[in-house]
């Protein structure tokens, strides 16, 4: 059967300092990947998404990046992590040939 | 664009009370529609889905009806329990989505339910 992983499960950083977050899927090949951003009482809001390695499509322009350098692994990172950057941070994926999405338990970023 | 206007919240019910979370959307053709549920302190989890009109999608007591007419896709359930207390999230995907199969969310509805 196949998972997703997200670590680390919290995160407390300061401005300006970096962040690597990753998320790895088990049990699938090429699958699609994204990334989504919660802030505290909001919806979702799709940050990155890739529909191979190396592919990063980006649906907002912010201080974030993403990369995918293996087929089943997702990385999300910042040079410099602002205020604005805490939230919950979701990977998730699905195949292409199906439209159902699976999500990973979820980063909480806490920005101080 | 394609989105999605969920009912804002938090909705507080009384165990065994009657939920309705309104959910309505612009999309062109026929989107597939979803619901997401989030527990505390979790990822989301699929509840429920219907990719054509008239459909009803349905999942541990919780019903949804994909309306063309009124691009609608209220999430019902008759008999709420303290257990269901969550975010719940309606979505969709376009019709003409390509490659990425992307979702477009509405921005979550919080249910409350007391003892």
């Amino acid at each position: 059967s196949q998972t997703i992983h997200q670590w680390p499960a919290t995160l407390v950083q300061p401005v300006g300092s970096p962040l690597s977050l990753e998320c790895t899927v088990e049990g699938t090949s090429n699958p699609n990947l994204y990334w989504y951003r919660q802030a505290a009482g909001r919806g979702l809001q799709l940050l990155f998404y890739s529909v191979g390695i190396g592919q990063i499509s980006s649906e907002v322009p912010q201080n974030l990046s993403a990369s995918r350098p293996q087929d089943r692994q997702f990385i999300l990172s910042s040079k410099k992590l602002l205020l604005s950057d805490s939230g919950f941070y979701l990977c998730a994926w699905n195949q292409r040939a199906d439209n159902e999405q699976f999500f990973g338990p979820g980063t909480r970023l806490t920005v101080l | 664009g394609d989105s999605v206007t969920q009912m804002e919240g938090p909705v507080t019910l009384s165990e065994e009370a009657f939920l309705t979370i309104n959910c309505t959307y612009t999309a062109t053709g026929y989107p597939s529609l979803f619901w997401y549920v989030q527990y505390p302190g979790e990822g989301l989890q699929l509840l429920l889905k219907a990719t054509k009109a008239d459909d009803k999608g349905s999942n541990k007591g919780f019903e949804a009806t994909y309306r063309k007419e009124t691009t609608s896709f209220h999430l019902e359930k008759g008999s709420v329990q303290v257990s269901d207390s969550a975010v719940y999230f309606c979505a969709l995907i376009g019709a003409d989505n390509n490659a990425g199969n992307m979702l477009t969310f509405g921005g979550g509805t919080r249910l409350m339910v007391k003892p």
